[in-house]
């Protein structure tokens, strides 16, 4: 079974930085890119970037560029999403979703809930 | 504001048919396909439709995607309670910025 299981809920502070995961199984890592997406509370999706495992080819949103870092580890299947320097506004649900044949986001991961509170 | 628009909710009642619609530009919808997403209360996002109107396996054929020049639309027909989630349009946008993906600000249907 193709899967992308995500590392557990974070409650950070302002200013602290924070790195999550996303661990590919049931298939061949380097072969599908990995996006991350945002889901802010009660609101819409919104792509952050993407990464290809292969070669660590990363490709951003104009909205999340310098923001936040994505990177991967194809030694280990996994793929990660990093702040430096976490805001409140940084809240939110964070998925990883896998690139498919089709051409879609397909699995998606079980989310990352990040709080970032004071 | 997101990129693709949709409106904010839409309603049926069981058998019913409804449907979303996802609006664009040349840059996205225009000149790429549309991609659909069913989000369960509480459960992350899952691929409804792909490359306009098709069904992974698994999607009952209740469920439909059309696209025409830069606006596309998801229908459901036979509406089932189950039905009732978040339905989010994506495509590929080929800006000057990008590329990147963009995403409707997403339709909350409620099953009456």
């Amino acid at each position: 079974e193709v899967q992308l299981v995500q590392s557990g809920a974070e409650v950070k502070k302002p200013g602290e930085s924070l790195r999550i995961s996303c661990k590919g199984s049931g298939y061949s890592f380097t072969s599908y890119w990995i996006s991350w997406v945002r889901q802010m509370p009660g609101k819409g999706l919104e792509w952050m970037g993407r990464i290809d495992p292969s070669d660590s080819y990363t490709n951003y949103s104009p909205s999340f560029q310098g923001h936040v870092t994505i990177s991967a580890d194809k030694s280990i299947s996994t793929a990660y999403l990093q702040w430096s320097s976490l805001k409140a506004s940084d809240t939110a649900m964070y998925y990883c979703a896998r690139g498919s044949e089709t051409g879609g986001f397909d699995p998606w991961g079980q989310g990352t809930l990040v709080t970032v509170s004071s | 504001q997101s990129v693709l628009t949709q409106p904010p909710s839409a309603s049926g009642t069981p058998g019913q048919r409804v449907t979303i619609s996802c609006s664009g530009s040349s840059s996205n919808i225009g000149s790429n396909y549309v991609y659909w997403y069913q989000q369960l209360p509480g459960t992350a996002p899952k691929l409804l439709i792909y490359r306009n109107n098709q069904r992974p396996s698994g999607v009952p054929d209740r469920f439909s995607g059309s696209k025409s020049g830069t606006s596309a639309s998801l229908a459901i027909s036979g509406l089932r309670s189950e039905d009732e989630a978040d339905y989010y349009c994506a495509a590929w946008d080929d800006s000057l910025s990008g590329p990147f993906w963009v995403f409707g600000g997403g339709t909350k249907l409620t099953v009456l």
